[in-house]
């Protein structure tokens, strides 16, 4: 199947810094690129997508850029808050595969 | 509200009792999942559906049988637990229309521990 590398596993940041996670993907005939957030006791949650007809995508402090050609997409958030704190996870092959997770842990 | 109900939330239980977890979404959709949570390996899918009837295996589907006759629900069974699928569970459902992909809705997950 799809390989998805995610990472980091772990990101600590202090509130109000940016974060980034990376991932890869393998299949070329991916078109969908969707990021979940996943807060304890909960299911993931969908908090942005980027189809690949678009490099870049933004929706207040989120963004995810694509590049097809590498092969790779990034979530980035901004002014970082402790409520960002969670697991997340990308997605390829059309949202069939999913990275590791990242653990992100905002300081105050 | 649309969501995707499992139950139980949790469950304690012992090898070889056969359990079957419920996964019910009231938003119509035809494509339904269900992945296992592993500390370091993130979601892996064990069954999917693309329709009523229709059901594949996804990564990992050792030990796990899944059936679609309604188009709402696909229940999740483990004939014969064992330790290995002490794990946290999510169903999941999407509106897949061709190579329109539209993103999942997640249930809340179920806790398993089989001793």
């Amino acid at each position: 199947g799809e390989n998805v590398e995610q990472h980091p596993s772990t990101l600590s940041v202090q509130e109000g810094d940016s974060a980034v996670i990376k991932c890869t993907y393998s299949d070329s005939a991916s078109n969908y690129f969707p990021w979940y957030k996943q807060e304890l006791g909960k299911g993931p949650q969908l908090i942005i997508d980027i189809r690949s007809n678009v490099g870049e995508k933004k929706d207040q402090r989120i963004a995810v850029t694509l590049n097809k050609t590498a092969k790779h997409f990034s979530l980035h958030i901004t002014e970082t808050q402790p409520e960002d704190s969670a697991v997340y996870f990308c997605s390829g092959a059309n949202n069939l595969f999913f990275g590791t997770g990242t653990r992100l842990t905002v300081i105050p | 509200e649309a969501q995707v109900t499992q139950n139980p939330r949790y469950l304690i239980t012992v090898t070889g009792k056969k359990l079957t977890v419920t996964c019910s979404q009231n938003m119509n959709h035809e494509y339904m999942s269900w992945y296992r949570q592993d500390p370091g390996l993130g979601l892996r899918q064990i069954y999917y559906s693309m329709n009523v009837e229709v059901t594949d295996k996804g990564d990992v589907p050792e030990g796990y049988k899944v059936s679609r006759k309604e188009k709402r629900n696909f229940p999740l069974i483990l004939e014969s637990p064992s330790p290995n699928q002490t794990s946290l569970y999510f169903c999941a459902s999407s509106n897949r229309q061709g190579n329109s992909n539209q993103p999942q809705h997640f249930g809340d997950g179920t806790r398993l521990s089989i001793l």
